[in-house]
């Protein structure tokens, strides 16, 4: 089975601080995103990696920035985090076979609070 | 623009009958279309595929339709049991491929 882990299931940071969020994921996907979940708003993709050092701006980047060193891990960083930030984060992962008819396998979430 | 529309008011239905959702979409021409279920406070899980090519498909109790003239694809539950209560998504192939763009998903709710 497909494994995709967060480090963290809840997490509560103070306006300003820089935050990380980690992903592992256990079944070689070239393909890792990051996602954040607002009621009324839906999943929408901050970033996306499809390989290692390698990504891509989703639809809505602005105050994070995420890193790939390792093929099994994607890391997303708040530099400065904001209130406007409180979400749900998600994590996923998916293999590139030709022709891109490939599933997402998602983590558990971390609910990030900025207070 | 593109978007991609779900009943974002909850279904609500009785144990045994059949759970419709429906997914629009406007401005994409997916080559497929995925079916996710998330229940509270998890990630997504996937459950189906269905390809531009294909009109539908099944997957047990799950049949799912895909009309790419009507832009339009429905999720159908039949014989819907309590533990089908969830949040249903759909997702589109991105502009860039590999990349996913979500609807805003339609929770559903079966009464005993």
């Amino acid at each position: 089975d497909v494994k995709v882990t967060q480090s963290s299931r809840y997490l509560v940071k103070r306006t300003g601080e820089k935050v990380f969020l980690e992903c592992v994921q256990d079944m070689d996907h070239e393909n890792m995103f990051w996602y954040r979940q607002d009621p009324g708003l839906g999943l929408r993709l901050i970033y996306f990696s499809y390989d290692v050092k390698m990504k891509e701006k989703g639809d809505i980047p602005e105050g994070y920035s995420v890193s790939r060193e390792k093929k099994e891990r994607f890391s997303l960083i708040l530099e400065s985090a904001s209130t406007n930030q409180t979400s749900m984060y998600l994590c996923a992962s998916s293999t590139r076979l030709a022709g891109g008819y490939n599933e997402q396998f998602f983590g558990p979430g971390t609910r990030l609070t900025v207070l | 623009s593109q978007k991609i529309e779900q009943n974002s008011e909850a279904l609500n239905i009785q144990e045994g009958k059949t759970a419709t959702l429906t997914c629009n979409y406007t401005n994409y021409s997916p080559a497929y279309l995925q079916w996710y279920r998330q229940d509270p406070g998890r990630g997504p899980v996937f459950l189906l595929l269905i390809r531009e090519n294909e009109k539908e498909k099944r997957k047990e109790r799950l049949k799912v339709t895909f009309d790419t003239t009507l832009k339009q694809s429905l999720f159908h539950i039949t014989a819907s049991q309590p533990a089908d209560s969830a949040t249903y998504l759909c997702a589109l192939e991105g502009n860039a491929g590999n990349m996913l763009t979500f609807g805003g998903g339609t929770r559903l709710m079966v009464k005993p």
